[in-house]
């Protein structure tokens, strides 16, 4: 079976500090992406950060960055410089090719303190 | 750029009764998935549609159903409420790349089956 697990379901942070966020997953399949999505208070999922599963480079976009370990199968999230915006859920996901669907984690609350 | 639009934002229904939740992509998606969101459960895949067709379907009762009309706009529809199906409804569009580039989510349908 195919999971992604979350072990940390509540963290927080001080703003402007360093926090990471922690996923593993399971999949017999070589081919696939992963993805952190950040969900705020208003519902809406946005798209943190992807990673091409055969790229061995972390993938990073602004203040976000991956570990990426796929002999480990971990893909955890860290988020640099805190801020009060990054206060949200944070799901790690993953998709293999030609399945058409996303596996989830269930995520992690992620609380920044001023 | 429009977004990814559901409506209704918020729907409250009894058991037993019927509805319908509606998609609309982002212009030039073909593909649009539905999950179901709950506290206890997370995300959970219920089906994906590209081009009028069901390519996956998750593990949900036959009460959940879906469709997708040839402008891309997509429903879903769950008959014979229960108390159980009160939860976050999401639905996400994909480029034309592929699902493996990302979503693009919409806010959601709260529904609550009282």
């Amino acid at each position: 079976a195919q999971t992604v697990t979350q072990s940390q379901p509540e963290m927080s942070v001080q703003e402007a500090e360093t926090v990471t966020l922690s996923c593993t997953y399971d999949t017999s399949e070589s081919n696939y992406y992963l993805f952190w999505y950040k969900q705020p208070p208003s519902r809406q999922m946005i798209l943190v950060i992807r990673q091409e599963a055969y790229k061995q480079q972390n993938a990073t976009e602004n203040r976000f960055s991956v570990n990426f370990q796929k002999a480990a199968k971990s893909f955890s999230l860290k988020i640099s410089d805190s801020q009060l915006g990054d206060t949200a859920m944070y799901f790690c996901a993953f998709i293999t090719s030609g399945t058409y669907k996303y596996i989830f984690g269930t995520g992690t609350r992620l609380k920044v303190l001023a | 750029k429009a977004g990814v639009t559901q409506t209704p934002r918020y729907l409250i229904k009894t058991r037993g009764q019927q509805v319908t939740l509606s998609c609309s992509p982002i212009s030039g998606h073909r593909s649009v998935s539905w999950y179901q969101q709950t506290p206890g459960q997370g995300l959970q895949f219920l089906f994906e549609y590209f081009s009028e067709t069901q390519r996956n379907k998750g593990n949900f009762p036959g009460r959940f159903s879906g469709r997708q009309f040839s402008n891309s706009r997509s429903e879903m529809n769950v008959s014979t409420l229960e108390l159980g199906d009160s939860a976050l409804y999401l639905c996400a569009s994909s480029p034309p790349t592929g699902a493996n580039y990302g979503y693009t989510f919409g806010s959601g349908t709260r529904l609550t089956v009282v």
